[in-house]
């Protein structure tokens, strides 16, 4: 597709439980964002990749997120032990650098419900 | 933090009218990026200008940088109802990673 990508587009879990979140970056880009945005909040970096790089997990709230980019492309989410506080929409975006500027491109997101 | 703070947080007009949101920052940038998000999904890039810019159109949208007072404001001429949404503004400067505040909420009546 022309765009970034995101699957599930809504998730309802119980608290506990673990989830798995995916993003399809465009294709080419080669840095990969995770954020997510509580309701009527801002967006809250989590995590990025860029390239081969160590990935920058500076904004991931606990030790049960992680996150991983498998062969530079598609990434994964993941949230262990859901808490309801954990309720957000979780946002991906995928830039490139042009003439030292960059422009992220973000999904439509996956909203996940805690209960 | 490199994160923007949006003035007004809720703006109502008219179909037809203009409608100006303000940025303010607090760090030295590289760029600032408005964005749009329609029902709580959906941010869509609307236009980057570079700190070396002071002035920057996109069709009915107009952005104004001023590095001096770390302030950018963005201009929708001409609004239609489809113009209703979620502003942002992302300054980005030495970190890669983009914060947002809360936003303007446009709301464009018929």
């Amino acid at each position: 597709g022309a765009g970034v990508s995101q699957s599930p587009s809504n998730k309802v879990t119980e608290k506990g439980k673990d989830v798995e979140l995916r993003c399809d970056p465009i294709s080419g880009h080669t840095a990969l964002y995770w954020y997510r945005q509580s309701l009527g909040q801002g967006l809250e970096f989590l995590i990025y990749f860029q390239g081969n790089s160590a990935p920058d997990k500076s904004g991931l709230p606990s030790d049960r997120f992680s996150a991983e980019r498998t062969g530079g492309s598609v990434s994964t989410l993941t949230i262990q032990r859901t808490q309801q506080e954990d309720s957000a929409v979780y946002l991906c975006a995928s830039s490139f650098l042009l003439a030292g500027q960059e422009t992220q491109y973000f999904g439509p997101g996956t909203r996940l419900l805690v209960l | 933090s490199q994160q923007g703070e949006e003035d007004p947080q809720a703006l109502s007009i008219q179909e037809g009218e203009n409608a100006t949101m303000n940025c303010s920052y607090k760090t030295s940038i590289n760029n600032l990026q408005w964005y749009r998000q329609n029902s709580g999904r959906g941010l869509v890039h609307l236009i980057l200008i570079r700190s070396n810019e002071r002035e920057k159109h996109s069709g009915r949208l107009r952005v104004t940088l001023d590095t001096s007072k770390k302030s950018s404001s963005l201009l929708i001429t001409a609004s239609r109802a489809a113009d209703t949404a979620s502003y942002f503004c992302a300054p980005s400067g030495s970190a890669r990673q983009l914060t947002f505040g809360s936003g303007t909420q446009l709301t464009v009546l018929p």
